[in-house]
């Protein structure tokens, strides 16, 4: 069965770093989105993309973050300056269509020292 | 605001028992409604999902879920637990007003399944 993957599983990086989360979607999939959660906190949306633009975002996602499909497979997130919250698993997501059903990646934890 | 409760962190229940996961939701319209379930080290796997027509709906594993719009809940069902049903499973709403794109979670119920 197809499946979202990401890359890494785990990453600690140093306050102020950038970072670059890595998802490879279902591959039959035009809608790619992320999510957070935060240690004992929900599941919250950041962003979604179609057609190699923003689709949706929330107030969460501000200029730190952005989104990108560099090439036909991987999806990107970069948070280009990381701040202590920024620590939590991020999960990506793709659905077929955008009123579909999103299946969602494994995740990869983020710590911020 | 839109929100979505679980109002149990915790559900134990004994295999081969019949369980419930609950779920309420705080959203206008016609949302769509979803069941997921996470295993440890694992992403958030998809189990079933009510969009319009019968109010059970089957998925996964012997999953059901009932949706009662007047109470406005989606509770996680099955007649008879296994040990390996045991993890996190999350309620989620996607409102469709206000945001088409975004799945509202909720805080997720560990559902323990005793020998």
């Amino acid at each position: 069965e197809p499946e979202v993957t990401q890359t890494p599983s785990h990453q600690v990086t140093q306050m102020g770093q950038e970072v670059i989360l890595r998802c490879v979607p279902i591959s039959n999939h035009l809608y790619f989105y992320w999510y957070r959660q935060i240690l004992g906190q929900k599941v919250e949306f950041l962003v979604s993309f179609y057609n190699n633009e923003i689709s949706e975002k929330s107030e969460i996602f501000d200029d730190q973050f952005s989104v990108e499909r560099p090439d036909g497979s991987n999806f990107t997130l970069k948070i280009r300056s990381t701040k202590l919250e920024d620590s939590a698993m991020y999960f990506c997501a793709s659905s077929e269509m955008g009123f579909e059903t999103q299946y969602f990646g494994p995740g990869t934890r983020l710590l911020v020292l | 605001a839109q929100s979505v409760a679980q109002p149990e962190d915790q559900v134990n229940v004994a295999e081969g028992n019949p369980l419930t996961v609950k779920c309420t939701y705080s959203v206008s319209g016609n949302p769509y409604l979803f069941w997921y379930v996470q295993y440890p080290n694992r992403g958030l796997q998809f189990l079933l999902k009510y969009i319009t027509g019968d109010n059970l709906v089957k998925g996964s594993y012997g999953f059901e879920a009932e949706f009662n719009k007047s109470q406005t809940s989606f509770h996680l069902k099955k007649p008879s637990a296994l040990v390996s049903d045991s993890a996190l499973y999350f309620c989620a709403v996607r409102p469709l007003i206000d945001s088409y794109d975004k799945v509202i979670f909720g805080p997720g119920t560990s559902l323990s399944v005793i020998p």
